[in-house]
C-alpha cells in the first residue's frame, strides 16, 4: 500500500503567475482534501473532493481550484498568486466523507510554496 | 476566529518525564478529535484520536483526555523520549450540513525532550 505522495516539493513563483500542485492518494481513497499552512499557523481547510467533484469549502477565494481524477490523483490549481499565497500545501487522502476511527485521512508530505 | 487554541506554541521536557500537550475548541458541534504529530519536512502522522462520546483512549505511550464541558483536550506522552521530539497539532472535526467532514487544526505545540 502506498502512501500519500505530492510533486513538486518545492516551487517558486512570482506574483501574478498560475501554479498547479499535484497529489496523488492511496489506492482505494475516494475523498482527497487540500490544506494550506502558513508559517507558524496549523493547516487550514481549502477544499475538498469526494468522486470526482468539489463537495466542501474553506474560506478560500474561487482563484483557488481543484480536480480529482478517477485514477487517484488530484490537482491543486491558483490562479494570480499573491505574496499570501507562499506556504505548504498539504493533500490528504481518506476513504470515506466522515471522519472517525476508522475512516482518518492520511497526509501527504507537502509541496512548499514561494511566491516572489 | 480560531475554533481550535493551542496556547502553548514550544514545550521542553527530560526523557522519561511526562509531556502534556494542551487543546482548548469553541465549537460545540466538533464530534471528533485528534492529534497529529509532524516532522520537518513531513506530512502530519496521525497519532491518536478520541470521539466526543468518550473521556478518555489511550494507545501505548499516548493517552488523549476530553473535558467536553470545558471544551478541552490534552494529550499526556508517558514516559517521553527524544524521537517525540516534532511539532503536535490538536485538530477537531464535525459533519457539515452539505455532507462532508474535514479537519480544524490549532497552530501546533513543539515539543523537544532533552536526553
Amino acid at each position: 500500500e502506498t502512501g500519500v505522495t505530492q510533486s513538486p516539493t518545492h516551487l517558486i513563483k512570482t506574483r501574478g503567475q498560475q501554479v498547479t500542485l499535484r497529489c496523488s492518494s492511496q489506492s482505494g481513497h475516494n475523498t482527497v482534501s487540500w490544506y494550506q499552512q502558513a508559517l507558524g499557523q496549523g493547516p487550514q481547510f481549502i477544499f475538498q473532493y469526494y468522486r470526482e467533484e468539489e463537495n466542501g469549502r474553506g474560506n478560500f477565494p474561487p482563484r483557488f481550484s481543484g480536480l480529482q481524477f478517477p485514477n487517484y490523483s488530484s490537482e491543486l490549481n491558483v490562479n494570480a498568486l499573491e505574496l499570501d499565497d507562499s506556504a505548504l500545501y498539504l493533500c490528504a487522502s481518506s476513504p470515506g466523507l466522515a471522519l472517525s476511527s476508522y475512516n482518518e485521512q492520511f497526509f501527504g508530505p507537502g509541496t512548499r510554496l514561494t511566491v516572489l | 476566529d480560531q475554533q481550535v487554541k493551542q496556547n502553548s506554541p514550544s514545550l521542553s521536557v527530560q526523557e522519561g518525564r511526562i509531556s502534556i500537550l494542551n487543546c482548548d475548541y469553541t465549537n460545540s458541534m466538533f464530534d471528533y478529535f485528534l492529534w497529529y504529530k509532524k516532522y520537518p519536512a513531513e506530512g502530519p502522522t496521525f497519532l491518536i484520536s478520541i470521539s466526543s462520546i468518550k473521556d478518555k483512549n489511550e494507545d501505548g505511550r499516548f493517552t488523549v483526555f476530553l473535558n467536553k464541558s470545558a471544551k478541552h483536550l490534552s494529550l499526556h506522552i508517558v514516559p517521553s523520549q527524544p524521537g517525540d521530539s516534532a511539532v503536535y497539532f490538536c485538530a477537531a472535526s464535525s459533519w457539515e450540513r452539505s455532507g462532508y467532514s474535514t479537519l480544524t487544526f490549532g497552530k501546533g505545540t513543539m515539543l523537544l525532550v532533552s536526553p
